[in-house]
């Protein structure tokens, strides 16, 4: 999607191995996001960040850790990847008005990891 | 905790037909409701943000409405055609300004 691109964009890995997935937004926007989609369940909020070098956990954080030392960079790492975390992940942007969301999220195209 | 329910069963539409797609929430009263559209294999696509404040919004053959009081968001999409079959997802804001809570989803069929 234009101004937000993910990388990589399908990955196999074994289980056990440490996994970086990259977002990368020429939008400058504010807030940066990590989602991960599995059938049957809505999207889930990984990680979340609201500005360079400030992350948040979201409702599904174990396992992973995030970092953002740009504004255009949100890194996701799985530490020891495991098969629950066989998903799909997207990462998302968004901007707000005085605290105010006027529009909804960016989302990129996502990267279909595999732990096997 | 906040929960938000979307029709799991998928909805055939017939073309020229309006389409409706139901968002109930409970146990919260979100500030803003935002709709989505999925394709297969790629990531959500923003449609429409509707405040508390606002009884309806639209956008050429989209119309969103937000109904507080029964907790419930109705997304239309009048004159449906085939390339508007996705699934559609809703979202409302969570007690904390940065996160969304999201619907699984509604998946959309519409026949030629």
């Amino acid at each position: 999607d234009a101004g937000i691109t993910q990388s990589p964009r399908h990955k196999v890995t074994e289980t056990g191995t440490p996994v970086t997935l990259r977002c990368h937004q020429t939008e400058n926007h504010r807030y940066m996001y990590w989602y991960r989609q599995d059938p049957g369940h809505g999207l889930r909020l990984i990680h979340y960040s609201y500005g360079v070098k400030d992350t948040d956990k979201g409702e599904v954080s174990d396992g992973y850790s995030v970092s953002r030392s740009k504004t255009e960079d949100f890194l996701l790492t799985l530490e020891s990847a495991t098969s629950s975390q066989t998903s799909v992940y997207f990462c998302a942007i968004s901007e707000s008005l005085e605290g105010i969301f006027l529009y909804g999220y960016t989302f990129g195209s996502g990267t279909r990891l595999t732990v096997v | 905790s906040q929960k938000i329910e979307q029709n799991s069963e998928a909805l055939n539409i017939q073309e020229g037909k309006t389409a409706t797609l139901t968002c109930n929430y409970t146990n919260y009263s979100p500030a803003y409701l935002q709709w989505y559209r999925q394709d297969p294999g790629r990531g959500p696509v923003f449609l429409l943000l509707i405040r508390e404040n606002e009884k309806e919004k639209r956008k050429e053959r989209l119309k969103v409405t937000f109904d507080t009081t029964l907790k419930q968001s109705l997304f239309h999409i009048t004159a449906s055609q085939p390339a508007d079959s996705a699934t559609y997802l809703c979202a409302l804001d969570s007690y904390s300004n940065y996160q969304l809570i999201w619907g699984a989803g509604t998946k959309l069929i519409i026949k030629p």
